[in-house]
């Protein structure tokens, strides 16, 4: 049963970079053909897509924030990174990593952590 | 970008009762569109993929059907854990993948 876990500050301070693990255990993150990929949850609102990484590289983002988001994965440690630069309050939310086999849903998530972006 | 909107945004029920949801596609997604499950403090859990199969661990009382643009999700008799918020997703176009903006079901 693979696990995922979410690390990194609970604080960001306006105009700088978010910056997000998610670590993997219980599976190995470049095997299995999966999609590793990020989802935030404004507080009080709604599941928004940020984008998503092929086990083999390949990046796929959502157009609004394309510009600011990069994922990467670091298979040597099993995990995979979130940075999102350029932060203002807008990008406070609950910020969960997930996993995705081609062709279907998110089908295992991490448990989520609050980033609040603050002076 | 395929907007996908869930009514009513807020549905108050009982324990026994059947619940039904509505999530409604700006285009077609064909059956590509699947329900999730959030209850406070917790991550999504998928309950339906593909528009009516359930996920695995899933009970027989969640059900869901529709194609193309518009979809149900119905539980058959509320128990008291099911009262949470639901989220319909499309894979369809992507990227983006979409979500609704949720269904609150709450205890009447």
């Amino acid at each position: 049963q693979v696990q995922l876990q979410v690390s990194g500050p609970g604080l960001v301070k306006p105009s700088e970079t978010l910056s997000l693990t998610c670590t993997v255990s219980g599976g190995s993150i470049s095997s299995g053909g999966y999609y590793w990929g990020w989802i935030r949850q404004p507080p009080g609102k709604g599941l928004e897509w940020i984008g998503t990484i092929y086990y083999n590289g390949n990046t796929y983002y959502d157009p609004s924030l394309k510009s600011r988001v990069t994922i990467s994965v670091d298979k040597s440690k099993n995990q995979f990174s979130l940075k999102l630069n350029s932060v203002t309050a807008a990008d406070t939310a609950v910020y969960y990593c997930a996993r995705r086999y081609p062709g279907t849903y998110f089908d295992s998530w991490g448990q989520g952590t609050l980033v609040t972006v603050s002076s | 970008e395929i907007v996908l909107t869930q009514s009513p945004a807020t549905l108050s029920l009982s324990p026994g009762e059947r619940a039904t949801l509505s999530c409604r596609a700006s285009q077609s997604v064909s059956t590509y569109l699947a329900w999730y499950q959030q209850k406070p403090g917790q991550a999504p859990r998928l309950l339906i993929y593909d528009a009516s199969n359930r996920a695995t661990g899933i009970p027989a009382r969640f059900s869901g059907s529709g194609s193309g643009t518009d979809f149900t999700l119905t539980i058959s008799s509320l128990e008291p854990e099911d009262f949470a918020v639901y989220y319909c997703q499309q894979r369809s176009n992507w990227p983006p993948f979409t979500f609704g903006q949720g269904t609150r079901l709450e205890i009447k």
